[in-house]
This record gives C-alpha cells, structure tokens and sequence, in this order.
C-alpha cells in the first residue's frame, strides 16, 4: 500500500525566509512517481514537479527546489528566499507504476509568509 | 475548455436531498478523478475512470455515492440522501493518460455544504 506522510500541518514565516516542507513516503513498488501540487486561496490545485523513482537528481525551478532521497524515502520541497505569493497548501503525492495505481496525497502543509 | 472544470462551485443542500456535481474534464483527457477534501483531512481518493468505465470505485465512501462518466467526456457525482458529514469540497482532475507518468490537471472543485 502507498502511503504519503506530511509532518508539517502549518508552517509560518517572515518574507524572504527559505523554508523546507517535508514529504515521507512509502511504497513497496521499484517503479512509481512523486509529485508537489500548490493549492492556492482560490482552491484548485497547481501542478509544480513530478519526478520518477529512477531520477535522483535534484531539480531547481527558480526558487523552487527539490531534494529526492530514496534512502530516506523523502522528496522534501525548499521555497528559497520565500514571498507572500507563496502562501499556499502544498501537496505531496505518490503513484505506483503498477496497474490503475491512483495518486495518493499527503494531508498537505499551510504555508504562511508574512511580508 | 481550456482546463478542467466543475459545477456548481458551491451548493449548499439540505440533509437528505440528493446533489450532482458535474465534471468538465480537459478535451482529449481519458482518465478522470473524483477526489474528496474535507477540512483537515487532505485529499481522498473517491473514483477513477479510464474512458467511460470505473477500474477503480474503491474510494466512494457508502453506497449513497455514486458516479458516472459518458462520451469519455463530461462526468456527473451524485451523492444520494446528504448528510452533514458530506460537506466538502469535492474536486476532479482529468489526465492525458491513466498511467503513473501523467499529471493530474484540477478543477477548481464544487464546495458542498450539507445543513
């Protein structure tokens, strides 16, 4: 069974702070893919990286940063440098490659940045 | 349209009144998710569809729930006999395919609230 584990219920910070959201995971497939989605005061959820099990390389989209570690089973999410516009709920989500596996999320992270 | 879309965006009911929500999915996407989020509960799996059929109803929480989904396109929720413990937002997500690889594109959800 999948399993998708968001320690951080809320997190609050100052304009200009990095802050890491952190993501758990269990799977017992080889195969299988994570996600981050953003979900906006406006509700609908924003899609921000997938990476797949065989892809550990760490990936930077601007402030956007994004650490894999199978060891650890985490895919952690650091915002750099963060801004109000980064208020958000942040998702972590897992799928499996096998069969009609369906997206599991984590229960997400409020993220607040004050100015 | 150009993305996934969903009405009504909010429907406030009755307790035990019927209610459909309906799902507009991106034109050319087979794959359709219904997802259930509740206040402090993150996003619950409910249904998938690949085409028109249902490989995966493991999520509808009673048998008050069901769904449908013809054409391959637009897709209907119904939840029969509300009762309080349904209010949510229930959000759908379409995909290009139903295998893991494919991003989940969101609605921006129907808010039910059950008096």
């Amino acid at each position: 069974a999948q399993k998708v584990t968001q320690a951080q219920t809320e997190i609050s910070v100052v304009e200009k702070e990095d802050v890491t959201l952190d993501c758990v995971y269990e799977t017992r497939d080889t195969t299988y893919y994570l996600f981050w989605y953003k979900q906006p005061p406006s509700g609908e959820l924003v899609f921000l990286i997938r990476r797949n099990s065989f892809d550990e390389q760490n990936e930077i989209s601007g402030r956007y940063s994004w650490n894999f570690q199978k060891s650890t089973s985490s895919f952690n999410f650091t915002i750099t440098a963060s801004q109000v516009v980064d208020s958000a709920v942040y998702f972590c989500a897992l799928i499996e490659n096998s069969g009609y596996s369906t997206l599991t999320f984590g229960k997400g992270t409020m993220l607040l940045v004050s100015p | 349209g150009a993305g996934v879309s969903q009405s009504p965006s909010n429907k406030v009911t009755e307790k035990g009144k019927d209610v459909e929500l309906r799902c507009d999915p991106i034109s050319g996407h087979t794959a359709l998710y219904w997802y259930r989020q509740s206040l402090g509960q993150g996003l619950e799996f409910l249904i998938y569809f690949q085409g028109n059929s249902a490989p995966d109803k493991s999520g509808l929480p009673s048998d008050r729930f069901s769904a449908e989904r013809t054409g391959g396109s637009v897709s209907t929720l119904t939840i029969q006999r509300t009762q309080q413990e349904d209010s949510a937002v229930y959000l759908c997500a379409s995909s290009s395919s139903g295998q893991g690889a494919r991003e989940l594109f969101f609605g921006e959800g129907s808010r039910l609230t059950v008096l």
